[in-house]
């Protein structure tokens, strides 16, 4: 998995309390992103970051927010769980190949809100 | 928009039969394009990607891409396929002046039979 580890891989809330997905990286990588995966709509992008302190929305981003204080974690939070966040979290990060850039994925974050 | 779409939600194959995973694009300029698969409980895992040039691409485990930019496909394919073939198949595109965001498809599941 690309040296890419997600904390916790399982999770259960309840609607309204804040979850806090982890990803930690080992190499250095400047670009990270958080995914959701739901059955019908393969990954959607919610945040990505370029840097430290730098981060930009995606395209489902209602309803997160993302910190990035240090280059090798990439936090994602959902302030106020409800059930249509429950999906399986991934955390990709970009490695520049014959000039193009590749994503690599984390194992991902099972995240159910009841 | 960019938009990617993968028409079939599964495909059957015999093994050691050509297996053909389809995908078509729409993007602004011109893209570059992935194929990922993802095993069960597992993140995605690069296979391939078209930049420029010769429009087969080769990648991992036997598995190659055809790019067609009059008919704006990029699909899947591979001459012989293998029970342990069997996986979820995301195909992603990106515009060459994007930034570093992909737009994946839906997803195909295929399933080889013994």
């Amino acid at each position: 998995d690309a040296g890419i580890t997600q904390s916790p891989r399982h999770k259960v809330t309840e609607t309204g309390t804040p979850v806090t997905l982890r990803c930690h990286q080992t190499e250095n990588h400047r670009y990270m992103y958080w995914y959701r995966q739901d059955p019908g709509h393969g990954l959607r992008l919610i945040h990505y970051s370029y840097g430290v302190k730098d981060t930009d929305k995606g395209e489902v981003s209602d309803g997160y927010s993302v910190s990035r204080s240090k280059t090798e974690d990439f936090l994602l939070t959902l302030e106020s769980a409800t059930s249509s966040q429950t999906s399986v979290y991934f955390c990709a990060i970009s490695v520049l190949e014959a000039g193009v850039d590749e994503q690599y994925f984390g194992p991902g974050t099972r995240l159910t809100v009841t | 928009a960019q938009s990617v779409a993968q028409p079939e939600d599964q495909v059957n194959v015999a093994e050691g039969n050509p297996l053909t995973v389809k995908c078509t694009y729409s993007v602004s300029g011109n893209p570059y394009l992935f194929w990922y698969v993802q095993y069960p409980n597992r993140g995605l895992q690069f296979l391939l990607k078209y930049i420029t040039g010769d429009n087969l691409v080769k990648g991992s485990y036997g598995f190659e891409a055809e790019f067609n930019k009059s008919q704006t496909s990029f699909h899947l394919k591979k001459p012989s396929a293998l029970v342990s073939d069997s996986a979820l198949y995301f195909c992603a595109v990106r515009d060459r002046d994007s930034s570093y965001k992909l737009i994946f498809g839906s997803g195909t599941r295929l399933l080889v039979r013994p």
